[in-house]
């Protein structure tokens, strides 16, 4: 397997433009995660799902923020409008079942200028 | 409030010499502790997972241990390829949801 499939892996926008970023799980994995990391409050937790579903969004930061599985491969995390602040960097992780350990992709490093 | 706190900060060894990175943490409803490597510019890599007090996990230089309030990643005879930072995160209940929360990391650094 590829492992966790993350796209684009650098974004540099502009201030009020919409964001989007992808994410393509491991095959036969039940969970999905999207994460955020900063230097200042390190990897956190933005929402999770189950077989699709959101199950947990409490970490996502407002509503600006939108997070999306239409499909077992596939998830994306939108921002818009995006701002200076949003600037870190992203990750997608999957796993087989919650208890399980979680695989993470390479990243999105997000640039908002 | 659950936290999940790493010391040190950052540590720099020579090349052979072992030391302990530590992992405490203060939260209820522990589902497992969780150690990962992350290298500049890559995502965590996964290492080891620890569910009970008592329990060891070796691969290769590194072994983690867990009791009921920390966890411990020893390294024996480290290379400089061991160099990255090391994050612990354990799996807890928080307000109702079982969620994955991660320490702050040790940077590790071995010098040849």
């Amino acid at each position: 397997d590829a492992g966790v499939i993350q796209s684009p892996r650098h974004e540099v926008t502009e201030m009020g433009q919409e964001v989007t970023l992808r994410c393509k799980p491991i095959s036969g994995h039940d969970y999905l995660f999207w994460y955020r990391q900063t230097m200042m409050r390190g990897l956190e937790l933005l929402i999770y799902f189950n077989n699709n579903v959101p199950i947990d969004d409490s970490g996502m930061p407002e509503d600006r923020f939108s997070a999306k599985m239409p499909n077992a491969s596939f998830s994306t995390l939108k921002i818009q409008p995006s701002e200076p602040r949003d600037s870190a960097v992203y990750f997608c992780a999957s796993s087989l079942d919650r208890a399980h350990e979680q695989y993470f992709g390479p990243g999105t490093r997000l640039t908002v200028t | 409030e659950d936290q999940v706190t790493q010391s040190p900060e950052a540590l720099r060894l020579q090349e052979g010499e072992s030391s302990s990175l530590n992992c405490s943490y203060t939260v209820s409803g522990l589902r497992g502790l969780f150690w990962y490597r992350q290298d500049p510019g890559k995502g965590p890599e996964f290492l080891f997972t620890l569910y009970s007090a008592g329990e060891e996990k070796e691969k290769e230089r590194l072994k983690a241990t867990l009791t009921k309030k920390e966890s411990f990643l020893h390294i024996t005879a480290p290379k400089p390829e061991d160099s990255a930072t090391y994050l612990c995160a354990v799996q807890a209940v928080i307000q109702g949801a079982q969620k994955l929360v991660f320490g702050q990391g040790t940077r590790l650094t071995i010098n040849p």
